[in-house]
């Protein structure tokens, strides 16, 4: 079946140190993007890519960095200078503009 | 400011109750609206598209509406398994960026 599996389900880090969630689709989809899910907020969006080699940042992208070296695989780094790093983050991709997107199933991240 | 805001925040019903969430949004140059299905420590899950004022879809007890200012999800008969959060989202303008999620309505559907 196709679709979008990121890992890990649960990610404990302690403060200061970089982490690295992974999002990788068999779906064979142009776009990626990463949200970042907080209670009581909507799903805000940290980065984008539409094609390979290339990606946009999106309203909350200070303190994230991510790669597009293949069309499958959108991996977000969580650096030290992200300020409140705990949160639910969740990877989608999309066939093409104004298109529904598909979502995995998120990594919860909880930084100590 | 372009916004999209979901009401009411939390609603709870009892099985066969039906009700309306909503979802209205100020954007410029609206896309496309979506619903999405959210059930707790998982990812949303695609309900509905809707891209012009006027059109409607439909599956099992769910439908959705779209006016210029306002999208319903009106569920039908709801049942316990239908207890979830429901996030509309909304994109606008020539970025495929520009897609705003509202905060969601967290339904709950009591036997």
């Amino acid at each position: 079946d196709g679709g979008i599996t990121q890992s890990p389900k649960y990610l404990f880090r302690k403060e200061g140190q970089n982490v690295t969630l992974s999002c990788e689709q068999n779906l064979n989809h142009d776009a990626m993007y990463w949200y970042r899910q907080d209670p009581g907020q909507g799903l805000r969006l940290i980065y984008y890519s539409q094609i390979v080699n290339d990606f946009q940042k999106g309203d909350i992208a200070e303190g994230y960095s991510v790669s597009r070296e293949k069309k499958e695989s959108f991996p977000l780094t969580v650096t030290s200078a992200q300020k409140n790093p705990t949160a639910f983050y969740l990877c989608a991709s999309t066939r093409g503009e104004n298109l529904p997107l598909h979502f995995g199933n998120g990594t919860r991240l909880t930084v100590t | 400011e372009d916004q999209v805001t979901q009401s009411p925040e939390a609603l709870r019903l009892q099985e066969g109750e039906s009700s309306s969430l909503n979802c209205s949004y100020t954007v410029s140059g609206l896309r496309g609206l979506f619903w999405y299905r959210q059930d707790p420590g998982k990812g949303p899950e695609f309900l509905f598209t809707l891209y012009s004022a006027g059109e409607e879809k439909e599956k099992e007890r769910l439908k959705a509406t779209l006016t210029k200012k306002e999208s319903f999800l009106h569920i039908t008969a709801p049942k316990p398994e239908d207890s979830a959060t429901y996030l509309c989202a909304v994109h606008y303008g020539g970025s495929q960026g520009n897609l705003i999620f509202g905060k969601g309505t967290k339904l709950s559907v009591k036997p």
